[in-house]
């Protein structure tokens, strides 16, 4: 099973500021993590997937990078409705799907 | 658009039994794989099980594996998880989701989530 870790585990900034979360996985998974966001009360959402490619809709301001094990959400320009938890998920060797544990974007 | 809507979530005692029903809209259900992800109170998502398009290739998670049975109705648009010998620690919310890519692609990249239907097993 391949494990992700997410850090940190809560990251509080402003409005404006720029985000970087981080994703490592156990194991190589190529280019294979998908980003989702969560807001309180809601479904998730994707966001990012096979590393790069934003979702239908996604802003620009949203981008991922990394490959291996090693992966990094960066969030330009803070919005106030980017404040919310965001999963990491891979699917190089599934079953099972795995999710790294969450990062909460709060508001500092 | 596409619509999930997730039901038959409740309150139940351990050992029983729950088939939770997931009706789809806004797309041609048949052709995307779907898949069920719990969210335990204040945790992360947990996958859970995954249908393929055609309803013939079924992936669970261990920690479910022998007790939860996902399956499709394509000509009513309805995913299902039937849930038995249910235990404390499968107390979450139960999200459907749909698959990014058309069959017989499975994806498991999840680009629309229903709201979630609450699952509680406690006596």
């Amino acid at each position: 099973e391949i494990l992700l870790t997410q850090s940190p585990a809560t990251l509080s900034l402003s409005p404006g500021e720029s985000a970087t979360l981080s994703c490592r996985a156990s194991h190589s998974i190529g280019s294979y993590l998908a980003w989702y966001q969560q807001k309180p009360g809601q479904a998730p959402r994707l966001l990012i997937y096979d590393t790069t490619n934003r979702a239908t809709g996604i802003p620009a301001r949203f981008s991922g990078s990394g490959s291996g094990t090693d992966f990094t959400l960066t969030i330009s320009s803070l919005e106030p409705e980017d404040f919310a938890v965001y999963y990491c998920q891979q699917r190089r060797n599934w079953p099972p799907l795995t999710f790294g544990e969450g990062t909460k974007l709060e508001i500092k | 658009e596409v619509q999930l809507l997730e039901s038959g979530g409740g309150l139940v005692q351990p050992g029983g039994s729950l088939r939770l029903s997931c009706a789809a809209s806004g797309f041609t259900f048949s052709n995307y794989a779907m898949s069920w992800v719990r969210q335990a109170p204040g945790k992360g998502l947990q996958w859970v099980s995954t249908l393929s398009g055609s309803g013939g290739s079924t992936y669970y998670a261990d920690s479910v594996k022998g007790r939860f049975t996902i399956s499709r109705d394509n000509s009513k648009n309805t995913l299902y998880l039937q849930m038995n010998s249910l235990r404390a620690e499968d107390t979450a919310v139960y999200y459907c989701a749909k698959d990014l890519y058309r069959s017989p692609l499975i994806s498991v990249l999840l680009d629309f989530w229903g709201q979630g239907t609450l699952v509680t097993v406690s006596s």
